[in-house]
């Protein structure tokens, strides 16, 4: 049974860097074509995705994010970790760890989601 | 403003069928598979549909997604009222090298 779960800070101050762990369980990050993305939503607004690690460590990000994005991962501790540099109030909502399972036509998709982690950004 | 264009809300009758729309472009619906998400409020999105029309083992064959061109639809026949959800429609789109996703439909069960 695969299982994801974020966790991180529930409040940052503007400016500051938002760093969250999404650890995992079911499945092993060095499987081929696996990967762990993140995606976020504002309050009452769209899903928004933000990046996407495989198990050799190929790396892919949203490209309006980019410059402020970094995903490592632990295959050891099975954990992914997402830093997001100065945040703003606009970046406050939920962040979702999801994982994308092999796909032969390479297609980014994800079938098992985390139960997000809410996050607010005020001084 | 998102990528993806669908109708903020939809709504229908029990035992009725409707059908959701998300209309796209040539670098995103128009040459990539389409995934559809159901959300309920304060849940994680759940696949709904992938490949424009496969369903994850699980998923009631109440629902079924197409795609023509650069547009896809969701469609629900025989609504319930558990089908009341938000759903996410997403494609991968080659101009932008993104994920991008729809604005999301409310569904209500009337």
């Amino acid at each position: 049974q695969i299982t994801l779960k974020e966790s991180g800070p529930t409040l940052v101050k503007p400016t500051q860097t938002l760093t969250l762990t999404c650890t995992f369980s079911g499945f092993s990050l060095a499987t081929s074509g696996v990967g762990v993305g993140w995606i976020r939503q504002p309050p009452g607004k769209a899903l928004e995705w933000l990046a996407l690690i495989y198990g050799n460590d190929l790396k892919r990000y949203s490209p309006s994010l980019q410059s402020r994005l970094t995903v490592t991962r632990d295959t050891s501790k099975n954990q992914v970790v997402l830093t997001m540099t100065n945040m703003d109030p606009v970046d406050a909502g939920t962040y979702f760890c999801a994982h994308r399972p092999y796909d032969p036509f390479g297609s980014m998709y994800f079938d098992y989601w985390g139960q997000g982690a809410l996050v607010a950004v005020s001084s | 403003q998102s990528v993806l264009t669908q109708p903020p809300s939809a709504s229908g009758s029990p035992g009725h069928s409707i059908t959701i729309s998300c209309s796209g472009s040539s670098s995103n619906i128009g040459s990539n598979f389409v995934y559809w998400y159901q959300q309920f409020p304060g849940t994680a999105p759940k696949l709904l549909i992938y490949r424009n029309n496969q369903r994850p083992s699980g998923v009631p064959d109440r629902f079924s997604g197409s795609k023509s061109g650069t547009s896809a639809s969701l469609a629900i026949s025989g609504l319930r009222s558990e089908d009341e959800a938000d759903y996410h429609c997403t494609a991968w789109d080659d101009s932008l090298s993104s994920a991008v996703f729809g604005g999301g439909t409310k569904l209500t069960v009337l």
